[in-house]
């Protein structure tokens, strides 16, 4: 699976759209991007997925680059509930099960 | 929504004796997955299982086994428990191509 880089922390205010970046230049075609989050003392959380087009569900959006190099994630009203680690992943959708988690950014949202 | 439900949310177990952790999912899923989470190190995948007893050794499965005799339970052994071992284990399960999702996680201690 592709590696991925992330901002170790970042802070947000209450009500504002936070954009979490992540750099994946080594992404192959077939590889999906991920992105899950942390609340402190809970298993990780699925949020969103996609392959190279923009995908908005009711936790997110996700912005993938033309060249698939980089993605945001938008949380567009960010709540004091949001705080957590969020993490971005690249895998191949199918085939290897393996979910490997980096560090993720630590967010904070502030009141 | 899937649930995925570990039996326990705090363990202390001495040195040398065996640990088992329970989960159990209820939406009939296929994989299932091992995890353990220590500060700095991120998630680190133990052991993962396609189906009904078979199993796959992730990145770290020395010292721990697995079973899986029934699709909606998987359980992860400590055959000797160590105090390296302490930790927060996490299981996940995965339906196919779409997100993973997790218990909230067993802290276990090791004394």
């Amino acid at each position: 699976d592709a590696k991925t880089t992330q901002p170790t922390s970042m802070d947000c205010a209450e009500g504002r759209a936070a954009n979490l970046p992540c750099n994946h230049s080594t992404i192959s075609g077939n590889e999906y991007v991920y992105w899950y989050r942390q609340i402190h003392s809970q298993g990780p959380q699925y949020i969103i997925h996609g392959l190279k087009n923009n995908e908005t569900n009711e936790m997110a959006s996700l912005i993938i680059t033309e060249d698939r190099k980089s993605s945001t994630l938008i949380l567009p009203h960010a709540t004091l509930r949001d705080t957590a680690v969020y993490y971005c992943i690249v895998r191949v959708g199918s085939g290897n099960e393996k979910l490997t988690f980096g560090t993720g950014t630590r967010l904070t949202i502030i009141p | 929504d899937v649930k995925v439900t570990q039996s326990s949310r705090y363990l202390v177990k001495r040195t040398g004796e065996k640990v088992f952790l329970e989960c159990v999912q209820d939406m009939d899923h296929e994989n299932m997955f091992w995890y353990r989470q220590d500060p700095g190190l991120g998630l680190r995948l133990i052991y993962f299982s396609y189906d009904v007893k078979m199993k796959e050794k992730g990145d770290i499965p020395e010292g721990y086994s697995v079973s899986r005799e029934k699709k909606e339970r998987f359980s992860l052994i400590l055959e000797s428990a160590s105090t390296n071992q302490t930790s927060m284990y996490l299981c996940a399960s995965r339906p196919d191509a779409r997100g993973y999702t997790f218990g909230s996680g067993t802290r276990l201690t090791v004394v």
